[in-house]
């Protein structure tokens, strides 16, 4: 049962071009959205996140655009870099107090010079 | 720069033997996660632990164990490895409730081989 739906698989950009990724999600019990991203060998980290009581969050060139009533939000990268080349997963928190996190199944971003 | 661990990096081992892997981590964390996810694609939650001897299985099920006597050590064991528990085993970390986020922290992977 996949509560949160990330798309597209796979993403070719050209450099300087701006990367969108979207999630949606279906449980309204969702408290934090998370973007991970992760470079093949390594672990996810923790890229930007955003509450639902807010509609975007700006850090750097990373932007999450947030859509309460239409339960999705999308990540955007502006100015994108080669070195930007990695898969981005977004994911949201059940809300109490184990701080669970259901994630999306990625999407492979590939930034041509 | 996450301060968690895990070891063996990278592990290939015959069906049949118990295998163990080790996770640690130095940043006072009361949660810990193991995540199972196959190169490339979504994590699986399969066992969490929010303290010391308490811990709980995610939502895929496994046929692994865990244990947390120690607030830094939060070691998986799998009794019989098979074929099937190829994948990546991703140990994670976070603060409790009391923290100022509910960011999790990766370590950087165990890539198991059943052979």
């Amino acid at each position: 049962q996949q509560q949160v739906k990330q798309s597209p698989q796979s993403l070719i950009v050209q450099k300087g071009g701006i990367s969108i990724i979207n999630c949606a999600y279906e449980n309204t019990a969702f408290d934090y959205f998370p973007w991970y991203q992760q470079f093949p060998g390594k672990g996810p980290a923790l890229l930007i996140a955003i509450r639902p009581d807010v509609s975007e969050k700006k850090e750097g060139r990373f932007t999450i655009s947030f859509n309460k009533s239409a339960k999705q939000f999308s990540l955007h990268i502006m100015d994108s870099q080669p070195g930007d080349s990695a898969t981005y997963f977004c994911a949201a928190r059940q809300s109490g107090g184990y701080n669970k996190l259901i994630f999306g199944a990625g999407t492979r971003l590939a930034v041509h010079p | 720069e996450a301060d968690i661990y895990q070891t063996p990096r990278y592990l290939v081992i015959g069906t049949g033997k118990k295998i163990t892997l080790e996770c640690s981590q130095t940043m006072g964390h009361d949660k810990m996660y193991w995540y199972q996810q196959d190169p490339g694609m979504e994590l699986h939650l399969i066992h969490y632990s929010y303290g010391v001897n308490s811990t709980e299985k995610g939502d895929l099920s496994s046929e692994s164990t865990v244990s947390r006597i120690r607030t830094e050590h939060f070691p998986l064991t799998l009794e019989s490895a098979r074929p099937s528990h190829t994948s990546q085993y991703l140990c994670a970390s976070s603060v409790g409730l009391a923290g100022p986020s509910y960011e999790q922290y990766f370590g950087p992977g165990t890539r198991l081989t059943v052979t």
